[in-house]
């Protein structure tokens, strides 16, 4: 059972180059989230899934698009990266369940835009 | 808009003294308060939670407290230890009754424990 998995770990892109990065989780949970974390500002949702085949915007969503073919697994993509988004981004999920639940988060992908 | 603060922002406590961190929120519907550490390079670990029937949970040397009329809630770290250095989040939502639900994360507090 690895729980929430993300890659890459690391990735270095230059501006205008695009990119996916892919979280699995095999908790069959079905709510999945993306954030991203900048210093100084905790975690910022982008984007998130209530189940396979939806997403719905986040606080941040603007530069990402996101899809959820799988239940397993949530995509967050960058068409043209830009230098402010250079960040940490997280992706979490969460047993979907009457009342609140926990999340749990992945590893992390560090993302340097040029 | 749901908006979550967090003081202080970084804080410094010797060995065995105790640390606590404040967090407001402004969305009075909120019911969920998780807290969350971060050790550096790592991913955010739920430590400990409470939902707004309570007013105070213990587990072991943390406990937070939570004050619904006043909208803020509190984490509480007794005989700190070097290893509890991290950044701590905390967090609350508003359940939706279980069709979606949306974490809003306070900014951080650096916690440094000094042996």
């Amino acid at each position: 059972n690895a729980g929430v998995t993300q890659t890459p770990k690391f990735r270095v892109l230059k501006t205008g180059q695009s990119m996916t990065l892919l979280c699995a989780q095999d908790m069959n949970h079905e709510y999945m989230y993306w954030y991203r974390q900048d210093p100084g500002m905790g975690l910022r949702l982008i984007h998130y899934s209530v189940g396979e085949g939806t997403t719905a915007k986040g606080e941040v969503p603007d530069g990402y698009n996101v899809s959820r073919l799988k239940k397993q697994n949530f995509l967050l993509g960058l068409e043209s990266a830009a230098p402010s988004q250079t960040s940490v981004y997280f992706c979490a999920s969460r047993l979907q369940g009457k009342g609140p639940d926990t999340q749990y988060f992945g590893p992390g992908t560090r993302l340097t835009v040029l | 808009g749901e908006n979550v603060e967090q003081h202080p922002s970084t804080l410094s406590v010797q060995e065995g003294d105790s640390a606590v961190i404040k967090c407001t929120y402004s969305d009075s519907a909120s019911n969920y308060f998780p807290w969350y550490k971060q050790e550096l390079g790592k991913r955010p670990q739920l430590i400990i939670d409470i939902r707004s029937n309570v007013g105070e949970k213990k587990d072991q040397r943390i406990a937070v407290t939570l004050n619904k009329t006043a909208k803020h809630f509190s984490l509480h770290i007794t005989e700190t230890q070097p290893e509890d250095s991290a950044v701590y989040f905390c967090a609350a939502i508003f359940d939706y009754g279980g069709a979606t639900n949306k974490l809003i994360f306070g900014t951080g507090t650096l916690l440094a424990v000094q042996p």
